[in-house]
């Protein structure tokens, strides 16, 4: 079956940087396209990032854009998230996940998460 | 950006309830409409999607409805594995966004 085992995440300052990364199995990671959703401890959710399954054209939210990078792996089965610039807002729970197959927008396998906390 | 708003933002009910959740999106989203539930300590879990569709393995007491800006989640009977956090989603375009949540808690 699908899974997704996010690691990477860490105690970072506040301007540093971290890459995560999931590790995908169980399904055709070459076709689906892949999301990033993070959560701030006690908060909802928010999505961060899309990759389609090409890796051409991807999609960040206004509060990750330019300090944020998805990129994948497909001869590897991995997803990362590469976060520059930190900041005490992007103190988070990520979790990576995986689009339906014929409508990616729609996030469908969650991975368990892995904790980033920005602090001095 | 298209703003989704979910509620009740908290509901206390009793198991064998039927309890509705509603979100309205800022703008038309036609059935483009996603609805998760999470657990504490969990990952969230799909629940429906395209507004009314019943993801695989998701019990039947689960149905959602709605389209353009107004949608509803309905469990019919509340059962004891159903006291959770739910979420909208809005999938129709990037980026992607959700409702603030609604908890379900026991009465």
């Amino acid at each position: 079956q699908v899974q997704l085992v996010e690691s990477g995440g860490d105690v970072v300052q506040p301007g540093g940087s971290l890459r995560l990364s999931c590790a995908a199995s169980g399904f055709s990671f070459i076709t689906y396209g892949m999301h990033w959703v993070r959560q701030a401890p006690g908060k909802g959710l928010e999505w961060v990032t899309f990759i389609p399954y090409d890796g051409i054209n991807k999609y960040y939210a206004d509060s990750v854009k330019g300090r944020f990078t998805i990129s994948r792996d497909n001869s590897k089965n991995t997803l990362y998230l590469q976060m520059n610039s930190l900041r005490r807002e992007d103190t988070a729970v990520y979790y990576c996940a995986t689009g339906l197959l014929e409508m990616a927008t729609i996030v469908d396998h969650w991975g368990q998460g892995t904790l980033v906390t920005v602090s001095s | 950006d298209i703003q989704m708003t979910q509620s009740p933002s908290t509901l206390s009910a009793s198991v064998g309830d039927r309890v509705t959740i509603t979100c309205r999106a800022s703008l038309s989203i036609s059935t483009w409409l996603a609805w998760y539930q999470q657990k504490p300590g969990k990952a969230p879990k799909l629940l429906i999607y395209k507004a009314s569709r019943l993801e695989s393995g998701v019990p039947s007491r689960f149905s959602g409805s709605g389209s353009g800006t107004q949608f509803t989640l309905t469990i019919s009977s509340l059962q004891p594995d159903d006291f959770a956090t739910y979420y909208c989603q809005q999938c129709n375009s990037y980026p992607l966004t959700f409702g603030g949540g609604t908890k379900v808690e026991i009465k």
